[in-house]
């Protein structure tokens, strides 16, 4: 079955910098990727996905990157703000929907 | 539109007592899913729903859960009986076939 890891668990910056998370999945077949913020004690809320007929996907200051012969996707988000403090998580699907383990990013003012 | 709604929010039971969560997906989505998410985790799938079909249980530990969705719209996940392992936030979602999955804010468990 599908297999997704993200690094880096924790990432610290200071507001106004930027912040990359990337994650790595198991199964070539796997065609949609979620990225999902989720703040403490609140649901996980889809922030940006992107499906494998497309390399970029960019919202604002939120963007996706896939490479889907490394199977590698990547969150990229310019100019943080103290509210994006949250933990983040990937996720890559095929029939199932797989979760990464999540990153904790503090965007200290 | 209203979003996915689970209750209850909060429980806490002694171990070897039974619980139930229910959920109310979101209008119209036919596929259903139940999570479970332990600390400093990403949500696991538990069990997926296809309108009232099971169609992906392979990780519900059946000896301990069930769960049902009759008429293809609620849905109830029970455990009986309840292991301190099972502390954990049980998240409901739903989504229209191919499209986002969208959350409910979970049921946190603590089974003490």
């Amino acid at each position: 079955g599908e297999n997704v890891e993200q690094h880096p668990s924790t990432l610290s910056v200071q507001e106004g910098d930027s912040a990359v998370i990337k994650c790595t999945y198991s199964d070539s077949a796997s065609n949609y990727f979620p990225w999902y913020k989720q703040e403490l004690g609140k649901r996980p809320q889809l922030i940006i996905d992107i499906r494998s007929n497309v390399g970029e996907k960019k919202d604002q200051r939120i963007a996706v990157t896939l490479n889907k012969t490394a199977k590698h996707f990547s969150l990229h988000i310019t100019e943080t703000q103290p509210e994006d403090s949250a933990v983040y998580f990937c996720a890559a699907s095929y029939q199932k929907l797989v979760f990464g383990t999540g990153t904790r990013l503090l965007v200290s003012p | 539109e209203a979003g996915v709604v689970q209750s209850p929010r909060y429980k806490i039971i002694e171990k070897k007592q039974p619980v139930a969560f229910w959920c109310n997906p979101i209008s119209g989505h036919n596929t259903l899913y139940w999570y479970r998410q332990n600390l400093g985790q990403g949500p696991e799938l538990l069990i997926r729903y296809e309108n009232e079909e099971a169609v992906d249980d392979s990780q519900l530990p059946k000896d301990r859960f069930s769960a049902e969705r009759l008429k293809g719209v609620d849905s109830t996940l029970k455990i009986q009986p309840a292991e301190l392992g099972d502390s954990a936030v049980y998240l409901c979602a739903s989504s229209s076939t191919g499209n986002t999955i969208y959350f409910g804010e979970g049921s946190w468990l603590t089974v003490v």
